[in-house]
């Protein structure tokens, strides 16, 4: 069974731009989540999404955004990059067939975004 | 507020000696803990989960309620154990969350 995959592995962008990355979860895995790892601050919990509805949001600025299709892949957008945005975006799935608490999660190998 | 606690950045030990990476948290409720592994140029991985109280690779991990803590343990290190340890809680029901500690860096030296 083919893991969790993200698109692109790596990209650098410019302060002002926008970026959209995207995640396909492995295959039955209706909830997707996504994360933000920086050195200094570890891994935030950014968004999760369960049958394209947001089902929580972490404490980030409304430049960050995310959506969920009827596939369940997932994308999540930054507007208006800022230099602090730069970090390592992992995606995560889970079955999810609890309803949320205590499910493994499966990371992709994540999307490495530099803004300058 | 629920908080996942990892006191130590780096911990290095001579292969063959135990090892104990240390796991606090905060939590109002009964938690679910976990901890994640990543090895250099991998992504991150299960390792395990309390409730299923088992060892992998030779480490294992005891929920204890009262010190509120996680610790992860394998009495002898291997070269082939140094990663970035990650401890986690999955959040309340209905959060849909994990909360992640700021991770640990284990190094084996020969």
């Amino acid at each position: 069974k083919a893991g969790v995959t993200q698109t692109p592995r790596y990209l650098i962008k410019t302060r002002g731009q926008q970026v959209t990355l995207s995640c396909s979860p492995i295959s039955g895995h209706r909830s997707v989540s996504w994360y933000q790892q920086t050195p200094g601050q570890g891994l935030q919990f950014l968004f999760e999404y369960f049958s394209e509805t947001q089902r929580n949001k972490g404490n980030f600025p409304g430049r960050f955004s995310g959506r969920q299709f009827s596939n369940s892949r997932s994308e999540m957008n930054v507007s208006t990059l800022e230099l602090g945005d730069s970090a390592l975006y992992l995606c995560a799935s889970s079955l999810d067939s609890q309803g949320g608490s205590g499910n493994t999660i499966y990371f992709g190998e994540g999307s490495w975004l530099t803004v300058v | 507020a629920q908080r996942v606690t990892q006191p130590e950045k780096l911990l290095s030990v001579f292969k063959g000696a135990p090892v104990e990476l240390k796991c606090n948290y905060s939590y109002s409720g009964s938690p679910e803990l976990f901890w994640y592994v990543q090895y250099s140029r991998q992504r991150l991985q299960l390792l395990l989960r309390h409730i299923s109280r088992e060892s992998i690779k030779g480490f294992t991990a005891d929920l204890n309620k009262g010190e509120t803590s996680f610790h992860l343990k394998k009495p002898f290190a291997q070269e082939e154990d140094s990663a970035m340890y990650y401890c986690a809680l999955s959040g309340p029901s209905g959060t849909y969350k994990y909360i992640f500690g700021t991770g640990t860096r284990l190094k084996v030296l020969a």
